[in-house]
């Protein structure tokens, strides 16, 4: 079975450039979760839906992060506009959803996306 | 508060040598899972093992092979015969919110370098 896939894989933009980051579930997961990666804050959950709904958006930092999950096969992270701060790698993660409730999941993490804003 | 605690920050080893890398966690609830994740410096995050709260069995897995002491809160990785594969980040979790809000909590990693 294919993992979580995650688009582009590198990402290089100019500050106020629009950033769009796709990410792939692996199939018959019911949820999702992108994360950020830096040196100064290690690995931070942003959002995350549950059957395409946005659950818990808490971690995002700002207004200029919005994340969608338009279908159960893709989801997008947005940032407009992207600042040199915003330089990252990006996480995307599903999970099954069994009955135990989701704390008792394994997430599953697509390679990443570096994300470099100059 | 809920926290992972990997106090180890970056471990040299020679090739053979076994290690140990320590994850230390606080959480209120009585019902958790904790995981640990493998980071190559290609960057992907792999799965390694997940253990529930109450399954207090240490676990082999070939070289691998996890320690989990409720009584300390701690659930420590030992890798037996390292090899240069064996380099990347380490990253322990935690993860609970049966009676509330869910947390996944990824400790700060450890980096193991394992020389040839």
């Amino acid at each position: 079975d294919a993992g979580v896939i995650q688009s582009p894989r590198h990402e290089v933009t100019e500050m106020g450039q629009e950033v769009t980051l796709r990410c792939k579930p692996i199939s018959g997961h019911d949820y999702l979760f992108w994360y950020r990666q830096t040196m100064m804050r290690g690995l931070e959950l942003l959002i995350y839906f549950n059957n395409n709904v946005p659950i818990d958006d808490s971690g995002m930092p700002e207004d200029r992060f919005s994340a969608k999950m338009p279908n159960a096969s893709f989801s997008t992270l947005k940032i407009q506009p992207s600042e040199p701060r915003d330089s990252a790698v990006y996480f995307c993660a599903s999970s099954r959803g069994t009955s135990g409730g989701l704390y008792t999941d394994t997430q599953y993490f697509g390679p990443g996306t570096r994300l470099t804003v100059l | 508060a809920q926290k992972v605690t990997q106090a180890q920050t970056e471990i040299s080893v020679v090739e053979k040598e076994d290690v140990t890398l320590d994850c230390v966690y606080e959480t209120r609830d009585t019902t958790y899972y904790l995981f640990w994740y493998k980071q190559p410096p290609s960057g992907e995050l792999v799965f390694l093992i997940r253990r529930n709260s109450f399954d207090e069995q240490n676990e082999i897995s070939g070289r691998y092979s996890w320690n989990f002491q409720k009584s300390t809160s701690s659930f420590n990785f030992t890798i037996t015969a390292s090899q240069v594969v064996d380099s990347a980040v380490y990253f322990c979790a935690l993860s609970e919110g049966r009676g509330g809000t869910y947390k996944y909590i990824f400790g700060t990693g450890t980096r193991l370098k394992v020389l040839a």
